[in-house]
């Protein structure tokens, strides 16, 4: 069964340090892969979308890294605000435009 | 552009009542979506329209009917509702297809009692 994995759970850090969340899948084939980011009360809203041939891609502070022979994806925030404070969520399209969602990693910003 | 909005934001049903929420967008997205959002789970998708006047069932589509009214909106209708519909409920749209970034509404929080 097509499954998204993250980890860790949730995730506690100090305001401007880095950090980085993880998303394992067992999508195959897929088509590409997301993160999105969830503040409490609000819709997701598109981080970065790539492609199986991209490696990297960044968006502001945020960086996400795939590869796609150990099916394994990594978002990292770097210089962390309190804004950031929210869920991190990585989705996987499949060959069949079927979108497979991951559960989300809470990040929570401590001052 | 408001983009994609929903209503209502909060609403709180009794057993076997039904109800309507309601999505626009003002984006000129051909395909729209319905998702519900439980704890600890993923996104699942309710029912999605790939362009006006088309609707097909997604995941949990169970319980739930939806129209597509024309371009610009796209409603879910909970006929009778049961206490396992309690969750967010969240519509969305994009360009086309699923292949296409999507963008979301606010959400509807639902519970039914």
């Amino acid at each position: 069964k097509n499954q998204v994995e993250q980890s860790p759970q949730s995730l506690i850090i100090l305001e401007g340090k880095n950090c980085t969340l993880q998303c394992n899948y067992t999508v195959s084939p897929f088509s590409n892969l997301r993160w999105y980011k969830q503040d409490t009360g609000r819709g997701p809203v598109s981080l970065t979308i790539m492609t199986f041939s991209e490696n990297t891609k960044s968006n502001g502070r945020y960086t996400a890294t795939l590869d796609a022979d150990t099916k394994q994806s990594s978002l990292h925030i770097t210089a962390s605000q309190l804004s950031d404070s929210a869920s991190y969520i990585c989705v996987v399209l499949d060959s069949n435009y079927q979108l497979i969602w991951g559960a989300g990693t809470k990040l929570i910003i401590k001052p | 552009n408001a983009g994609v909005t929903q209503t209502p934001k909060f609403q709180v049903l009794k057993t076997g009542q039904s109800m309507t929420l309601q999505c626009a967008q003002d984006m000129n997205h051909n395909s729209m979506y319905w998702y519900r959002q439980d704890p600890g789970m993923g996104l699942r998708l309710i029912y999605y329209s790939a362009s006006e006047g088309t609707t097909d069932k997604g995941e949990v589509p169970n319980g739930y009917n939806v129209s597509r009214l024309n371009k610009r909106e796209f409603s879910l209708r909970l006929e009778s509702a049961a206490p396992s519909q309690t969750s967010v409920y969240f519509c969305a749209s994009s360009d086309y297809s699923p292949i296409n970034e999507q963008f979301f509404g606010p959400g509807t929080r639902l519970t039914v009692l």
